[in-house]
């Protein structure tokens, strides 16, 4: 049984260039949402997908954007890339928006990551 | 909204000792989730334990255990027989209530490193 997976593992851009990352969630997951970690720093929500919409967004410009594919994997797509969106981009996969399938919690399963560095 | 705290940026144990790694969480909400998570230099984060706010007991998962006092709003996590291979920064999160419901907030970490 396959975890998240996410691509590519590293990234480089420069600034003002659009990048798109991917993830595919835990089998049997239809909810994921994505994360940004910059360097010694806790991940800070991004928003989260689930039924091919944004249900939630935390407090993020409209520059970072997001879809969900029929099969529940995502994208994560931001523009106009700034040196301050360097970070570790995490994808976490969970079993329906406010779910849980162990007692009454949402375990949320997460992937490597995507580390994108922008020059 | 909600708020983690975690006030150790670096905590050293000995290998088979045991370490207790503070974190503290603030919210109105009389439901919650709070979690632990293990990020290693690879960057994954991985699930520990998890305490639900109206959970008698508190939380065991092997060599982790949650201290969970909830009129002091903390939920420290504690490792037992501590292993090399547990050095890593570890993250004390919350699970949102209502609209913000699976969204999770975290602390900034406590990196732990463990020596032999």
């Amino acid at each position: 049984d396959a975890g998240v997976t996410q691509s590519p593992t590293h990234l480089i851009k420069t600034r003002g260039q659009q990048v798109t990352l991917r993830c595919s969630p835990k089998s049997g997951h239809d909810t994921v949402s994505w994360y940004q970690q910059a360097l010694g720093q806790g991940p800070q929500f991004i928003f989260q997908y689930y039924e091919e919409e944004e249900r939630q967004r935390g407090n993020f410009p409209d520059r970072f954007s997001g879809h969900q594919f029929p099969n529940y994997s995502s994208e994560l797509n931001v523009n106009a890339l700034l040196l301050g969106d360097s970070a570790l981009y995490l994808c976490a996969s969970s079993p329906g928006a406010g779910t849980g399938v162990r007692g009454t919690y949402n375990e949320q399963f997460f992937g490597p990551g995507t580390r994108l560095t922008v020059l | 909204a909600q708020k983690i705290t975690q006030t150790q940026p670096g905590m050293f144990v000995q290998e088979k000792e045991a370490v207790t790694l503070d974190c503290t969480y603030d919210t109105s909400d009389p439901s919650y989730g709070l979690f632990w998570y293990k990020q290693p230099s690879s960057g994954e984060m991985i699930f520990l334990i998890y305490q639900g706010s109206y959970d008698q007991q508190n939380a065991t998962e092997g060599r982790y255990s949650l201290n969970f006092q909830k009129a002091r709003k903390s939920a420290n996590l504690v490792i037992s027989a501590s292993q090399l291979g547990d050095s890593a920064m570890y993250f004390c999160a919350m699970r949102g209530r209502g609209s913000t419901l699976g969204r999770l907030y975290f602390g900034r970490g406590t990196q732990l490193t463990v020596w032999p």
